[in-house]
């Protein structure tokens, strides 16, 4: 599976648009975009998976870019509950696992 | 619907001790899997079984063994524990291994002395 890039560490006002970046350059045909938050101690939850076309949910918007080496997840409204680490993963449909860098931590700031 | 429910929460064990770590679904998924993230990592994929009846090992499987015990559970056992196990681990399910969102518990907590 190819490796992710993502940022350390954001900040986004409560209320605000998060905007999380990641760099996916070496992704192939069949890989997917998965993104995952963890929230303190607790286990990873899922928030939306992508292959080309941009996707929306209840939870996030992914905007994948056209030669789909980079993604956005978006945050529309951020709250003090998004504060998490949130992970960018790229898995093969033919992949057993996920891979989990060190992903974002964002924290939301009133 | 519980999820993915994992036992117990925390566990303290002593250099050599064995223990099982349960892991259970009720989602009717195929597919289990177990994981563990040391302190400021990611998670990493120690065993998993793609369907009732098979396992295979993920990226970090010295030291553990697994069984997937019908559809439902799947455990998670260290014969001799050692310090470096100590970690907190996460049990998850999917639909199928292929391409399918994976669902985890809330997790336990390990301290191996």
């Amino acid at each position: 599976d190819a490796k992710t890039t993502q940022p350390p560490s954001m900040d986004c006002a409560e209320g605000r648009a998060a905007n999380l970046p990641c760099n996916h350059s070496t992704i192939s045909g069949n890989e997917y975009v998965y993104w995952y938050r963890q929230i303190h101690s607790q286990g990873p939850q899922y928030i939306i998976h992508g292959l080309k076309n941009n996707e929306t949910n209840e939870m996030a918007s992914l905007i994948i870019t056209e030669d789909r080496k980079s993604s956005t997840l978006i945050l529309p409204h951020a709250t003090l509950r998004d504060t998490a680490v949130y992970y960018c993963i790229v898995r093969s449909n033919a992949g057993n696992m996920l891979t989990f860098g060190g992903g974002t931590r964002l924290m939301v700031k009133p | 619907n519980a999820g993915v429910t994992q036992t117990p929460k925390f566990q303290v064990l002593k250099t050599g001790q064995s223990m099982t770590l349960q892991c259970a679904q009720d989602m009717n998924h195929n597919s289990m899997y177990w994981y563990r993230q040391d302190p400021g990592m990611g998670l990493r994929l120690i065993y998993y079984s793609a369907s009732e009846g098979t396992t295979d090992k993920g990226e970090v499987p010295n030291g553990y063994n697994v069984s997937r015990l019908n559809k439902r559970e799947f455990s998670l056992r260290l014969e001799s524990a050692a310090p470096s196990q100590t970690s907190v681990y996460f049990c998850a399910s999917s639909e199928n291994p292929v391409q399918e969102t994976q669902y985890f518990g809330p997790g336990t907590r390990l301290l191996v002395l």
